[in-house]
């Protein structure tokens, strides 16, 4: 159990435009889902954490006007790079904790693949 | 601040080869210490969780040890295989259940 998955794999956008990115648990209720930023040979960084039906809270330094965030279920958060740049360009990974279908809540991330984000 | 350190950054081995992947970190007021295995492009999986009441997590071939007063965790990789190459990521969880990821160590076995 705890799959977490992230749609697409690969985008490439034009600078200026707007790219979502989806990230779903498949077979438990998510009811906290955390998103991260890897740079090539870099580590992960936390850009935000989302409480299901809450605004996300945005780490130091992340623009929440420029990565909206929105986790309006407990299977679905998404996240949207606005006007993206080709500084924006990375591996986006979300990771999701929360109820399994017995009902029990675990503290343990799951991670999704992740999304390969390249601006042009 | 909490700060997460691996060394080696990267590791180059003979197959069969015993190895020892080193994480410290400088707060030692964590819940649990997580090893992640992470393979080029792709997300992270999970390899052992250690909770901050733990000394040592078993998986397989793989050993991870804590020591919490001395903010530092070992990764021992037993008879080690091509297959295990891959980036090894170690990451503590503090009272915010932050995840605060280490820098990384990339490990290639070669035959």
């Amino acid at each position: 159990g705890a799959v977490v998955s992230q749609h697409p794999s690969r985008v490439i956008c034009k600078s200026g435009t707007s790219v979502k990115i989806e990230c779903r648990s498949l077979d438990f209720q998510a009811t906290t889902m955390f998103w991260y930023r890897q740079f090539p040979k870099q580590s992960l960084m936390l850009m935000a954490t989302s409480n299901e039906g809450s605004k996300a809270t945005y780490e130091q330094g992340v623009e929440k006007d420029k990565f909206l965030i929105n986790h309006a279920s407990l299977t679905l958060s998404t996240l949207t790079v606005t006007s993206a740049h080709p500084e924006d360009s990375s591996f986006y990974i979300c990771s999701a904790r929360g109820l399994q279908t017995q009902g029990s809540f675990f503290y343990e991330q799951y991670f999704g693949p992740g999304t390969r984000l390249t601006v042009t | 601040k909490q700060e997460v350190t691996q060394i080696p950054a990267a590791l180059s081995v003979p197959e069969g080869e015993n190895l020892v992947l080193n994480c410290s970190f400088t707060d030692s007021a964590i819940y649990n210490l997580q090893w992640f295995r992470q393979d080029p492009g792709k997300g992270l999986t999970s390899l052992l969780l250690i909770q901050s009441s733990q000394r040592e997590q078993t998986s397989g071939r793989l050993n991870a040890s804590l020591d919490k007063s001395s903010g530092r965790s070992t990764l021992y990789i037993a008879a080690s295989q091509p297959g295990d190459s891959a980036t090894y990521l170690c990451a503590v969880t503090e009272s915010t259940d932050k995840l605060i990821f280490g820098t990384g160590t990339r490990l290639q076995v070669f035959p």
